[in-house]
Order: structure tokens, then C-alpha cells, then sequence
């Protein structure tokens, strides 16, 4: 079975560009998560959806970052305008409840020049 | 205080040896628990999922939760080179506010040498 696919791997961008990463969950899944990985703070949640719908977005830094999950099977995180201190690894996990195990895609690996 | 709390080590072993690596967490909430191992520039596996206290055991990893001192540990039996990884114990709520939010300690980095 495919697992969580994210792209791209890598983005290497100058600051002030809008950046846009992409995730695919595992069919089926109805949950989708963003985390965000730094040696500093860890891997933190950023925002996750339920059925397509946002339903915490507490964790997302400033309004430079959006999310949106048009559909089951595609979800964006965009950054604008984006700035060297959002350089660090994305990552997309899905699950199939809340409370079941999350399953997370490579990752995007972003830097911001 | 962080809600989860992982020593970063690094953890170095023979291969071999039995690893026991450890977490404490300070939310009486959260009611699920894992482990994830992470391999350089790859995404986190999961590898242990428990729910409340208690044992389990998958071939040589064993997961074990103590919610009455909120302490969570993953032991590795005959350690091998290709368990050298980085590893994360998480934590997660059964409703309210932590319901679908993992939390994350900062991760072990082990190295298993032959």
C-alpha cells in the first residue's frame, strides 16, 4: 500500500518567495496532520483536518502560514512570504480516527535562503 | 516545562546489549502512547502503540506504560546495527483539546556499533 507521499523533498527558495508543499494521505484516512521538525523545538503539530475541515490550527506560527485540504486525497501547506527562520523539515502523517496510530509521509526538507 | 520529556542522549551500545530508553510526561490526560523510530532524513515509523498502562511486546522491542508515575519506556532485547536511529516517544489524549494531537518528546539518537 502507498504510504503518506509529500512533495517536494527538497525546496531551496530566497526569502520573501511563496512556498507551497503538497501531501497525499493514505486512502481511506480521514484524518491529515502538519508537523513541523527543528533541532530547537522538536517535532510540532501545526494544524490537522478531520474530513477535509480544519479543526485546530493552533500550532500554525503566523498568519504567513496557511493550510487547505480541497479534497480526501490532497492537502497544501503554503508559506508567504517565507523567511530563513522557516527553514526545517514538514512533515504529513495521516490517520484513520484521532486516536488511532499516525502515519507520516518523508517530509519536505525547506530552506530558506 | 515541556508536557513530554525525552533524553536526547546520544545513546551509544554494543550490538547486542539490551537498550532501555525512557520518557516521563506530566499531562494525566493523555491516555495513548507510542514510539516512533526516525532514520536520518526520513519520516518518523511507527514502531509501539499502547493504550493506558500495561506491556506489549513485538519480537525484540517491549513498550511499557506507568500511568501512576506517567513514565514510558522502550526496551530494545539483542540490539543491532540497523536499529540505530533516532526515537521518539509520543503521547496523545483521548478527547477534549488533546484528542488527535500528538506530542512528541525531543527524541534519543541511539547508535548500535558492531
Amino acid at each position: 500500500d502507498a504510504g503518506v507521499i509529500q512533495s517536494p523533498r527538497h525546496e531551496v527558495t530566497e526569502m520573501g518567495q511563496e512556498v507551497t508543499l503538497r501531501c497525499k494521505p493514505i486512502s481511506g484516512h480521514d484524518y491529515l496532520f502538519w508537523y513541523r521538525q527543528t533541532m530547537m523545538r522538536g517535532l510540532e503539530l501545526l494544524i490537522y483536518f478531520n474530513n477535509n475541515v480544519p479543526i485546530d490550527d493552533s500550532g500554525m506560527p503566523e498568519d504567513r502560514f496557511s493550510a487547505k485540504m480541497p479534497n480526501a486525497s490532497f492537502s497544501t501547506l503554503k508559506i508567504q512570504p517565507s523567511e530563513p527562520r522557516d527553514s526545517a523539515v514538514y512533515f504529513c502523517a495521516s490517520s484513520l480516527e484521532g486516536y488511532q496510530p499516525q502515519h507520516f509521509g518523508d517530509g519536505t526538507r525547506l530552506s530558506i535562503l | 516545562q515541556k508536557e513530554v520529556e525525552q533524553d536526547p542522549g546520544p545513546l551509544s551500545v554494543p550490538e547486542g546489549a539490551i537498550v532501555s530508553l525512557n520518557c516521563t510526561y506530566s499531562n494525566s490526560a493523555f491516555q495513548y502512547f507510542m514510539w516512533y523510530r526516525q532514520y536520518s532524513r526520513k519520516g518518523p515509523e511507527l514502531l509501539m502503540y499502547t493504550y493506558s498502562s500495561g506491556n506489549k511486546e513485538d519480537g525484540r522491542f517491549t513498550a511499557q506504560v506507568d500511568k501512576s508515575s506517567k513514565y514510558i519506556s522502550l526496551f530494545i532485547r539483542d540490539s543491532q546495527p540497523s536499529d540505530s536511529a533516532t526515537y521518539l516517544c509520543a503521547t496523545q489524549g483521548a478527547g477534549g483539546t488533546s484528542y488527535g494531537k500528538l506530542t512528541f518528546g525531543q527524541g534519543t539518537i541511539l547508535t548500535v556499533h558492531p
